[in-house]
């Protein structure tokens, strides 16, 4: 079966300091990748998606990245944080090939970023 | 791109009776998709339920159920004898049959009281 893991679970960094949130999926090849941000008492903003190595794209202009390594893994970056980058970050997976999972999101457990 | 609406960002319901939870959307295309998701205090995004447009009986999934009303963009969900481990926040999702992109509502927190 497929599974999705994304780490650090929790993660407190000053102001100006880099990110690194990272995500793997395992148990299927070539999946359609994804970072949400909800923040605080409001819904999912996408702020990236990706649809095979080194193919990004960016849903909302900002100080954040996001790279494809690796067919399976899927990192979310900044060279520099800001306050409102605070908020409970999700990673995702859909699988690009036909059948019941390719039409349904499946998310990671989530990663508390406070940036103080 | 299109829009998912949640009216009601907060609802209570007492245990053992019945909510519906209300969800509109906005697109021109005559294919897609539409889910319930839950994210508990946990903060774990959990599917509820999965309807197909281009089918016309409600999708049930034990105590929850739709009512999915095409000509409407509505898509309300329907908690049954509900239970205190169904208190969450509750989001309603879209995808679009050819698309990868999911656009989701901004979420109802639902209270139950014991």
């Amino acid at each position: 079966s497929q599974t999705i893991h994304q780490w650090p679970a929790t993660l407190v960094q000053p102001v100006g300091s880099p990110l690194s949130l990272e995500c793997t999926v395992e148990g299927t090849s070539n999946p359609n990748l994804y970072w949400y941000r909800q923040a605080a008492g409001r819904g999912l903003q996408l702020l990236f998606y990706s649809v095979g190595i080194g193919q990004i794209s960016s849903e909302v202009p900002q100080n954040l990245s996001a790279s494809r390594p690796q067919d399976r893994q899927f990192i979310l970056s900044s060279k520099k944080l800001l306050l409102s980058d605070s908020g409970f970050y999700l990673c995702a997976w859909t699988s690009s090939s036909m059948g019941q999972s390719r039409n349904t999101i499946y998310f990671g457990e989530g990663s508390w970023l406070t940036v103080v | 791109a299109q829009t998912v609406t949640q009216s009601q960002p907060e609802m209570s319901v007492q245990e053992a009776e019945t909510v519906t939870l209300s969800c509109t959307y906005d697109t021109s295309e005559s294919d897609y998709y539409l889910f319930w998701y839950k994210q508990p205090p946990s903060r774990q995004m959990i599917l509820v339920i999965r309807q197909e447009a281009y089918k016309q009986q409600n999708a049930t999934e034990n105590r929850f159920s739709v009512n999915f009303q095409k000509a409407a963009k509505s898509f309300s969900l329907k908690i049954s004898d509900s239970q205190l481990g169904d208190a969450a926040m509750y989001f309603c999702a879209y995808r679009s049959r050819p698309g990868n992109q999911f656009y989701f509502g901004t979420g109802t927190s639902l209270t139950v009281i014991p």
